[in-house]
């Protein structure tokens, strides 16, 4: 079956320009994470759903952020006004909550760089 | 708040030689799971372990889960160049996983 899907793989975009970023996670998979990477670290944790509600954004780091999910499946996340220091590694990871594991499976992630 | 300390945050080691890297929690986990991440690639599921005390191997890899359930290891036998990659772990707290920072498996030339 499909994996996690992310799009777009790349994204350059202008300081000071919004951007929305997707992921399709696995289908019957309740719960939906969003992770930001820097070069070289580990992952920021950023936002969780579970179903279509969002119960822990406190990953979130400023109000230019934000994150939706609709019909329990696919999920954006929104950057305003983008800032350099926003670019790094957008990852979404989907865990399926009715077993045992909860492991995550990770998409491929959107590279996002800021000029 | 709840943190996972993994340590150290790079190892380089000779082709053959050993590796382990090791997580401490600052809270009782109910569950810890490890992660590889290839470089360029994203993280991909290893295991889950759930018992206090509890050793499990894969192949090479052997991981162990602390009697207190607060820190676990992962140690790899005789590496080989397909073992390059970070290694992270992640504790599980209610719904949420607690990731360690990671430790980079570097193979010297």
């Amino acid at each position: 079956g499909a994996g996690v899907s992310q799009s777009p793989s790349n994204k350059v975009t202008e300081k000071g320009k919004d951007v929305e970023l997707r992921c399709d996670p696995i289908s019957g998979h309740t719960a939906l994470y969003w992770y930001r990477q820097s070069l070289g670290q580990g992952l920021e944790f950023l936002i969780y759903f579970q179903g279509n509600s969002a119960p822990d954004k406190s990953g979130l780091p400023s109000d230019r952020f934000s994150a939706e999910r609709t019909g329990g499946s696919v999920s954006t996340l929104t950057i305003q006004r983008t800032q350099q220091e926003d670019s790094a590694v957008y990852l979404c990871a989907s865990s399926f909550t009715g077993g045992d594991t909860y492991e995550q499976y990770f998409g491929p992630g959107t590279r996002l760089t800021v000029t | 708040g709840q943190q996972v300390m993994q340590i150290p945050q790079y190892q380089h080691v000779q082709e053959g030689e050993d590796f382990t890297t090791y997580c401490n929690s600052s809270t009782t986990l109910s569950n810890i799971q490890w992660y590889k991440q290839r470089p360029g690639g994203h993280p991909v599921f290893l295991i889950q372990l759930v018992k206090s005390g509890e050793v499990k191997k894969q192949k090479r890899l052997t991981f162990q889960f602390g009697e207190a359930k607060k820190n676990s290891s992962l140690h790899i036998t005789a590496t080989q160049t397909t073992d390059v990659g970070t290694y992270f772990c992640a504790g599980r707290s209610n719904y949420q996983l607690i990731w360690g920072a990671g430790t980079k498996l570097i193979i010297k030339p």
